[in-house]
């Protein structure tokens, strides 16, 4: 069935550190890859997206690359800031006869001063 | 504009009980989404509604069914509660069919006793 594996399930990094999170999808059909920012006790937040159209994105200290034959998109933080501490999730969707998004596990980031 | 909005914010029900969550697009939105997260299975997708109709589903038991009205606004109902329905409950709307940046709803945090 559809799946997204998401690696590592929790990373810790020096501030100004890069943090690199990387996630799989199985299922082929998957045409736009969003990434959410998830707070302590508050509502996922998209931070960044890719379509299937597009290699690699950028905005700012984050980006994201797309490798669809293999399977594979990443997710870069550069110049960490202890307010990037919280957990991120990749997910895989497609628009096929309606919309379904499959996320991955996510992974718990803390950034130390 | 207005965010999504989620009612209740919190609900304690004891299993063998049905419960009702309802969801508010952001003005405009026609598609809502709906996730159960718990820490142990992460964000799972339910289903999604668009213009009344449900066009996808997740792999949950017949027990977790939903609809949407005419104003798109949306409600999810689960019967005969389990302990392992403990979650938190999103939805999500999106502006059309083809537009696939979702926006997250704060949640609705249900407890089964």
């Amino acid at each position: 069935g559809e799946n997204v594996e998401q690696h590592p399930s929790t990373l810790s990094v020096q501030e100004g550190d890069s943090a690199v999170i990387k996630c799989t999808y199985s299922d082929s059909a998957s045409n736009y890859f969003p990434w959410y920012k998830q707070e302590l006790g508050k509502r996922p937040q998209l931070i960044i997206d890719i379509r299937s159209n597009v290699g690699e994105k950028k905005d700012q200290r984050i980006a994201v690359t797309l490798n669809k034959t293999a399977k594979h998109f990443s997710l870069h933080i550069t110049e960490t800031q202890p307010e990037d501490s919280a957990v991120y999730f990749c997910a895989a969707s497609y628009s096929a006869g309606g919309f379904k998004t499959i996320f991955g596990a996510g992974t718990r980031l803390f950034v130390k001063a | 504009k207005a965010g999504v909005t989620q009612t209740p914010r919190y609900l304690i029900k004891t299993r063998g009980q049905q419960v009702t969550l309802s969801c508010s697009p952001i003005s405009g939105h026609r598609s809502v989404s709906w996730y159960q997260q718990t820490p142990g299975q992460g964000l799972q997708f339910l289903f999604e509604y668009f213009s009344e109709t449900q066009r996808n589903k997740g792999n949950f038991p017949g027990r977790f069914s939903g609809r949407q009205f005419s104003n798109s606004r949306s409600e999810m109902n689960v019967s005969t509660l389990e302990l392992g329905d403990s979650a938190l409950y999103l939805c999500a709307s999106r502006f059309d069919r083809v537009q696939e940046t979702q926006y997250f709803g704060p949640g609705t945090r249900l407890l089964v006793l």
